[in-house]
């Protein structure tokens, strides 16, 4: 088993829907959650981190984590085209480097 | 600001040369980064860690001898594929923690250089 699991999608949704992106994990010393978007054929870009439990929000974005039930979610609201991408969720137990989910690829029509 | 570069971009070579994959980061210093490689429609596969004047620490399956790491200084650090052979065309990642957020262990990737071995 996967110490963190994405769903790979593919996920297709209209312009100016709300996206709910999930990821649940295993290992409990996980503390720092991030989500990265990837576009095609370029390197990830972080959206959001969060230390914890908890809600985080920016712009239209906004991370959740549940560490009781080992649990983050990334929310999209008003959907746009330039939205479509593969959204990495990552976490960390703080010691260097991340485990990373295989990826949901997005898709948001006009 | 976290502006991570690498170069080339993309690169076509014969099978059994070598090819060097520079890795910057532009403007801040990186105690430590990341070589990642990425095949279609997957996810990252974590290569090396490498800090800065120290050997890199290689994940498990990953030859030592066929890709270099060398980090020299605080922005940058290379991936050398030795003897390049057409299963080691990928997409390949680098990315780099800010010294004073590593804490936080989030990184900053560079745009990626796709390798063809021909």
């Amino acid at each position: 088993q996967k110490e963190v699991e994405q769903d790979p999608g593919p996920l297709s949704v209209p312009e100016g829907a709300i996206v709910s992106l999930n990821c649940t994990y295993s290992n409990s010393a996980f503390q720092y959650f991030m989500w990265y978007r990837q576009y095609s054929r370029k390197g990830p870009e972080l959206l959001m981190y969060t230390y914890s439990s908890g809600n985080k929000e920016d712009g239209r974005f906004t991370a959740q984590v549940d560490k009781s039930s080992k649990y983050i979610s990334l929310f999209i609201r008003d959907s746009q085209p330039s939205d479509s991408a593969t959204y990495l969720c990552a976490m960390s137990a703080g010691a260097g480097k991340s485990t990373f989910g295989d990826g949901t690829t997005l898709t948001v029509k006009p | 600001g976290a502006v991570v570069s690498q170069h080339p971009s993309w690169v076509i070579c014969k099978s059994g040369t070598s090819v060097k994959i520079e890795c910057r980061s532009l403007d801040f210093q990186a105690t430590t980064m990341f070589w990642y490689r990425q095949f279609p429609k997957q996810s990252l596969m974590l290569m090396a860690t490498s800090n800065e004047g120290s050997k890199a620490t290689y994940e498990q399956g990953v030859e030592k001898d066929k890709f270099l790491i060398n980090h020299a200084s605080l922005t940058l650090s290379t991936l050398t594929v030795t003897s390049a052979h057409p299963e080691d065309s990928s997409f390949y990642i680098c990315s780099a923690s800010l010294s004073r957020e590593l804490i936080t262990d989030t990184q900053y990737f560079g745009p990626g250089t796709r390798l063809t071995v021909l």
